[in-house]
């Protein structure tokens, strides 16, 4: 197990295309999170899962924006009708949630996408 | 809402040097965690250190140790003995714990640049 993949590592499409990334997070790690960061700025939480259930959802994430984690493993993140502000990194990260609060966080390396 | 602030863009340190990277951020909460990541060329965020609000002892790892102020909400990170592997964006994060409702993702700040010349 090599950590946190993602899938492709750039991007490049035009306004209106609609674009899907891939994470595979750490096995057996039951949360996974979908972060953007704009050029400057550090990351932006935009939505997170355990195991299948979407429990939380950023106002960043637009209704174009949609994520799932069908069986609980690997979540794709699609984009419909891109915008040029849409243009960011996009990172991914697991983790696993026992019982207690001391939860650490392993990122990947990051889709990054520009919008023409 | 919860704030992170950092308020240099970029720091450079001479190696074998010692750097302290600034961090202030804001809260109403009194139970939280506080994060230094590191993000190289390569992109990938790695944690350098965490610290539990709960905690008045300042964390520690190797090189690396933290300023813990609760009551002034600041969070410096000291680089001590710097290498030119410690090149790289430096993210001051904030995150509440999992009760209360609140799922805990982590607010970063704009980060800090930090160069180590030879």
């Amino acid at each position: 197990d090599t950590g946190v993949s993602q899938d492709p590592r750039h991007k490049i499409t035009k306004r209106g295309q609609n674009v899907t990334f891939r994470c595979d997070p750490i096995s057996e790690h039951n949360r996974l999170y979908w972060y953007r960061q704009t050029l400057g700025q550090g990351p932006e939480f935009l939505t997170y899962f355990q195991n299948e259930a979407q429990l939380e959802k950023s106002r960043l994430l637009s209704d174009r924006f949609s994520a799932e984690r069908p069986k609980g493993s690997f979540s794709t993140l699609e984009i419909q009708r891109t915008e040029q502000g849409d243009s960011a990194m996009y990172l991914c990260a697991s983790s696993h949630r026992g019982g207690s609060t001391n939860e650490k966080l392993f990122f990947g390396s990051g889709t990054q996408l520009s919008v023409l | 809402a919860q704030t992170v602030t950092q308020s240099q863009p970029e720091m450079s340190v001479q190696e074998a040097e010692t750097v302290t990277l600034s961090c202030t951020y804001d809260t109403s909460e009194s139970d939280y965690y506080l994060f230094w990541y590191k993000q190289p060329p390569s992109r990938q965020m790695i944690l350098v250190i965490r610290q539990e609000a709960y905690k008045q002892q300042n964390a520690t790892e190797n090189r690396f140790s933290v300023n813990f102020q609760k009551a002034a909400k600041s969070f410096s990170l000291k680089i001590s003995d710097s290498q030119l592997g410690d090149a790289a964006m430096y993210f001051c994060a904030y995150r509440t714990p999992y009760y209360g409702g609140s799922q805990g993702n982590l607010i970063f700040g704009k980060g800090t640049k930090l160069s180590v010349k030879p």
